[in-house]
């Protein structure tokens, strides 16, 4: 099941503005990951933070991540319209006591980036 | 490193056909393997889990009989729809993790399923 809320579905802005994504879950967590998929293409992972964590950067990307409120944003600054792709949080969790963690995924946001 | 592939890319069958799909890791072991199914604009589910020289753990709803797993090495496992019929038709994504690192997930590219 997905546990992950994000809002908004789609987000529509222009060129070098910043993009702002949410994620809502409702289960204990390891860590969250943020991913980028271009249309009908795989998954490429932007940026993990652990659940001790509280904000991580890396590049024009931040992520933060409140776990008492069960939530993580993802920021984008200075968007580019190469930037225009679908965007997924995913929650890692020990699955029921198995040696692996288990990522359930998010609903995603849309990113659309005008030029 | 860490890559993972799949083959075919795309694929196009006749109802009532079979269709096997391969994911690899192609510079590491992975004792356990991930299989997704993405509709068009909708997220990824969490088909089943692959592990290495043991049976496959379905998620609820997932017909097993229908889609076949085997993990016949460290480095292989196959997907394989069994009659496939039109609704069958998504993207299906297979994700790897290396021994050791259990929460960071290696995704391949995906493989497009076209059931006619």
């Amino acid at each position: 099941s997905q546990q992950g809320e994000e809002d908004p579905q789609a987000l529509s802005i222009q060129e070098g503005e910043n993009a702002t994504m949410n994620c809502s879950y409702k289960t204990s967590i390891n860590n969250l990951q943020w991913y980028r998929q271009n249309s009908g293409r795989g998954l490429v992972h932007l940026i993990l933070i652990r659940s001790n964590e509280r904000e991580k950067h890396s590049g024009r990307l931040r992520v933060t991540l409140d776990t008492s409120k069960k939530s993580s944003s993802l920021l984008i600054t200075a968007s580019r319209a190469a930037d225009t792709a679908s965007y997924f949080c995913a929650t890692a969790s020990n699955a029921g006591g198995t040696s692996y963690g288990k990522l359930t995924f998010g609903q995603g946001t849309i990113l659309t980036v005008h030029p | 490193g860490a890559v993972v592939s799949q083959h075919p890319s795309w694929v196009i069958c006749k109802s009532g056909t079979s269709v096997k799909i391969e994911c690899r890791s192609l510079d590491f072991q992975a004792t356990t393997m991930f299989w997704y199914r993405q509709f068009p604009k909708q997220s990824l589910m969490l088909m089943a889990t692959s592990n290495e020289g043991s049976k496959a753990t379905y998620e609820q709803g997932v017909e097993k009989d229908k889609f076949l797993i085997n993990h016949a090495s460290l480095t292989l496992s196959t997907l394989t729809v069994t009659s496939a019929h039109p609704e069958d038709s998504s993207f299906y994504i297979c994700s790897a993790y290396i021994s050791g690192t259990p929460y960071e997930q290696y995704f391949g590219p995906g493989t497009r399923l076209t059931v006619t």
